[in-house]
C-alpha cells in the first residue's frame, strides 16, 4: 500500500523562526507532491505544489522534494502566528487521486 | 477563485437513514472526490469521479456510494447511516491532479445517532 508518513507534532516554532515540515513517502514512482495547509475547523487549501527534484519558493514558503531519498519538505521563513494550523502532505502516485499523510501540526509562538 | 460547494456545514441523522450529501464546484472540473477526515486517520478518499457518470472506489468504499449526473454536481449517499460514519465529509474538485492539487469545499460535519 502506498503510503505518505509526517510526524503529527505539535511543532512549536518562534515567530520570525523558520519552520520545516517533512514528510517521506513510499513509492518512487511517485510523480507530484502538494502541502495543503488546514485551519482548525476548516478545509484544507492547496498552498504549494512541486514536481521535479529541487527547491521551489512562493513568498514565504520554499518546497523541498528529493525523489531518491522519497522525501518532500515545507519551509516557512519568518514565521508568523497566522501560519498555525496542520500542515497536510499529499503525493500523486500515478493515478488520478491524492494520498494524504496524517498532517503536521504546527504552532507559532508570539 | 474556484468555489466548491457543499449542500450543509452540519447534518444531525438517525442509524439506518439514507443520507445525501451534495458537492457542487463551478469551475468545469474533470475530476471530483469525496473524502472523510478523521482525528488520527487524516483524509480518506471514499470515492472519485473522473467524468460524468464515472466513478471509481477510493480506500474506503463500504457503506457509500455516489453519483455523478452532471459535471459540476457529485453526490455522496450512504445507504443506511451508521454511527461509525460521523465524521467530516470534505468534497474536492481538481483540473487534473498531474497539474494541480484538488480545491476544498468547506466540510459537512455528519453526526448519526
Amino acid at each position: 500500500q502506498k503510503e505518505v508518513e509526517q510526524n503529527s507534532g505539535p511543532l512549536s516554532v518562534p515567530e520570525g523562526a523558520i519552520a520545516s515540515l517533512n514528510c517521506t513517502y513510499s513509492d518512487r514512482v511517485s510523480q507530484s507532491f502538494f502541502w495543503y495547509r488546514q485551519y482548525s475547523g476548516k478545509s484544507p487549501e492547496l498552498i504549494m505544489s512541486i514536481y521535479s527534484n529541487g527547491d521551489k519558493e512562493d513568498g514565504r514558503f520554499t518546497a523541498q522534494l528529493n525523489k531518491a531519498s522519497q522525501y518532500v519538505s515545507l519551509l516557512i521563513r519568518d514565521s508568523q502566528p497566522s501560519d498555525s494550523a496542520t500542515y497536510l502532505c499529499a503525493v500523486n502516485f500515478g493515478n488520478e487521486k491524492l494520498t494524504f499523510g496524517t498532517g503536521t501540526r504546527l504552532t507559532i509562538i508570539p | 477563485d474556484v468555489k466548491v460547494t457543499q449542500s450543509s456545514r452540519y447534518l444531525v441523522k438517525r442509524t439506518g437513514e439514507k443520507v445525501f450529501l451534495e458537492c457542487v464546484q463551478d469551475m468545469d472540473h474533470e475530476n471530483m472526490f469525496w473524502y472523510r477526515q478523521d482525528p488520527g486517520l487524516g483524509l480518506r478518499l471514499i470515492y472519485f469521479s473522473y467524468d460524468v457518470k464515472m466513478k471509481e472506489k477510493g480506500d474506503i468504499p463500504e457503506g457509500y456510494s455516489v453519483s455523478r449526473e452532471k459535471k459540476e454536481r457529485f453526490s455522496l449517499i450512504l445507504e443506511s447511516a451508521s454511527t461509525n460514519q460521523t465524521s467530516m465529509y470534505l468534497c474536492a474538485s481538481s483540473l487534473s491532479l498531474a497539474g494541480g492539487g484538488g480545491f476544498f469545499g468547506p466540510g459537512t460535519r455528519l453526526t448519526v445517532l
